[in-house]
């Protein structure tokens, strides 16, 4: 089955400054996806980033960025120049290819301090 | 703007009530989700369908039924509801590729008196 694994509940970070989000994963797949999802207080999911396992260049959108390790089954999120709109539970989440759902972590609380 | 409406963003209700979470979707997505959010449990999934009339159990179906019978609405049915199941519920809908992540609905959050 797969998991996914988010060791840190909480984290904060100076605004401006860079964080790094830590997730690992574990699955039999060879093809698989992986996404970080960001809920701020409003409580709506939006998608940051999606990661295709079979590339391997790392994913990047804006500010945020992957560190994407096949091998170590990791695959953490680079906030960089934080701001305090980035303030939000963040989830990473695994999908295997087929139609199968997603499994999420247990997500890690950002707090970006002025 | 395409979206994921769930008809509820605050619910309370009583124990033993039958409590119905309606969810609709607007983008002609196959695959429909339930899960629930607790505090420090991450996102569980209670069901899902991938088509009219379908439905498959997630990692915590007990106390909860799913009806699809039109493909943009997936409702969730809490047969006797119980202060276990105070949480907030997010219904989730995508394409059938797994490439694609979800769209989500804004959350219900019940809580079961």
């Amino acid at each position: 089955a797969q998991t996914v694994t988010q060791s840190q509940p909480e984290m904060s970070v100076q605004e401006a400054e860079t964080v790094t989000l830590s997730c690992t994963y574990d699955t039999s797949e060879n093809n698989y996806y992986l996404f970080w999802y960001k809920q701020p207080p409003s409580r709506q999911m939006i998608l940051v980033i999606r990661q295709e396992a079979y590339k391997q260049q790392n994913a990047t959108e804006n500010r945020f960025s992957v560190n994407f390790q096949k091998a170590a089954k990791s695959f953490s999120l680079k906030i960089s120049d934080s701001q305090l709109g980035d303030t939000a539970m963040y989830f990473c989440a695994s999908r295997n290819s087929g139609n199968t759902p997603l499994v999420f972590g247990k997500g890690t609380r950002l707090s970006v301090i002025a | 703007d395409v979206k994921v409406t769930q008809s509820s963003r605050y619910l309370v209700k009583r124990t033993g009530e039958k409590v119905f979470l309606e969810c609709v979707q607007d983008m002609d997505h196959e695959n429909m989700f339930w899960y629930r959010q607790d505090p420090g449990l991450g996102l569980r999934l209670i069901y899902f369908s991938y088509d009219v009339k379908m439905k498959e159990k997630g990692d915590i179906p007990e106390g909860y039924s799913v009806s699809r019978e039109k493909k943009e609405r997936f409702s969730l049915i809490l047969e006797s509801a119980s202060t276990n199941q105070t949480s907030m519920y997010l219904c989730a809908s995508s394409q059938l590729r797994a490439v694609y992540g979800y769209t989500f609905g804004s959350g219900t959050r019940l809580t079961v008196v």
